[in-house]
């Protein structure tokens, strides 16, 4: 069965600092990685997405994540935050033997403080 | 291009009543997908269409949940009767396939209160 966990509920960094989002996964086989954002009152969006191809990932805003088979890891960074990447976080794990069910972490909610 | 359509946007029912939400997918996107969102967790599976089959309903409450996909497009998601516990927000998404690495677009949910 495949699971997701991430480790901080919240994290608050000030404007300018780095960002780490950390995420680990349980999975059987090879999966899929995504990191979704939500917004206060909009949609979740897709930042990036890991499947099989390079371990670092990019994605929008200035956001990456490195793929850690050994470690079971898709943490999320950003060298330098925005007042605007405040949101919440999700971490997502798809399985091909889960019939492609996207399994959704509890969330993070990044605080960017001024 | 447009994207997921949900309505309404925000329902107040009272417990044991009925509730019925609406979704429009992406033109062209044959998975479909209910999640239910509780305050303060993450999205959770609710049912997955693809076309206008269900590949996955494990988690829907049948006894008063259902949902339907007629002709393969849009989507109905029904509570009846409603319990406290199902205040959330509903989310419907959809993807262009059925694969791992197939991006889903979510709509803006429907935030249900039941008092």
């Amino acid at each position: 069965a495949q699971s997701v966990t991430q480790l901080d509920s919240h994290v608050s960094v000030s404007e300018g600092t780095p960002v780490l989002l950390r995420c680990n996964y349980s999975s059987s086989y090879s999966p899929s990685l995504f990191w979704y954002v939500q917004h206060p009152n909009k949609g979740l969006q897709l930042l990036l997405k890991y499947t099989s191809a390079a371990t670092l990932v990019k994605g929008i805003n200035g956001f990456e994540a490195e793929f850690k088979k050994s470690e079971t890891s898709f943490h999320l960074t950003k060298p330098s935050a925005h007042m605007s990447d405040a949101a919440e976080y999700f971490c997502v794990v798809s399985e091909r033997n889960a019939g492609n069910m996207l399994t959704f972490g509890g969330g993070t909610r990044l605080m960017v403080k001024p | 291009e447009a994207g997921v359509a949900q309505s309404p946007r925000y329902k107040i029912i009272e417990k044991r009543q009925s509730v019925a939400f609406w979704c429009n997918p992406i033109s062209g996107h044959a998975t479909l997908y209910w999640y239910q969102q509780i305050l303060g967790q993450g999205p959770k599976l609710l049912i997955q269409f693809q076309n206008n089959g269900v590949v996955d309903d494990s988690q829907l409450p049948k006894d008063r949940f259902s949902a339907e996909r007629l002709k393969g497009v849009d989507s109905t998601l029904k509570i009846q009767p409603a319990k406290l516990e199902d205040s959330a927000v509903y989310l419907c998404a959809s993807s262009l396939g059925w694969g791992g690495n197939t991006e889903a677009f979510f709509g803006q949910g429907t935030r249900l209160t039941v008092v």
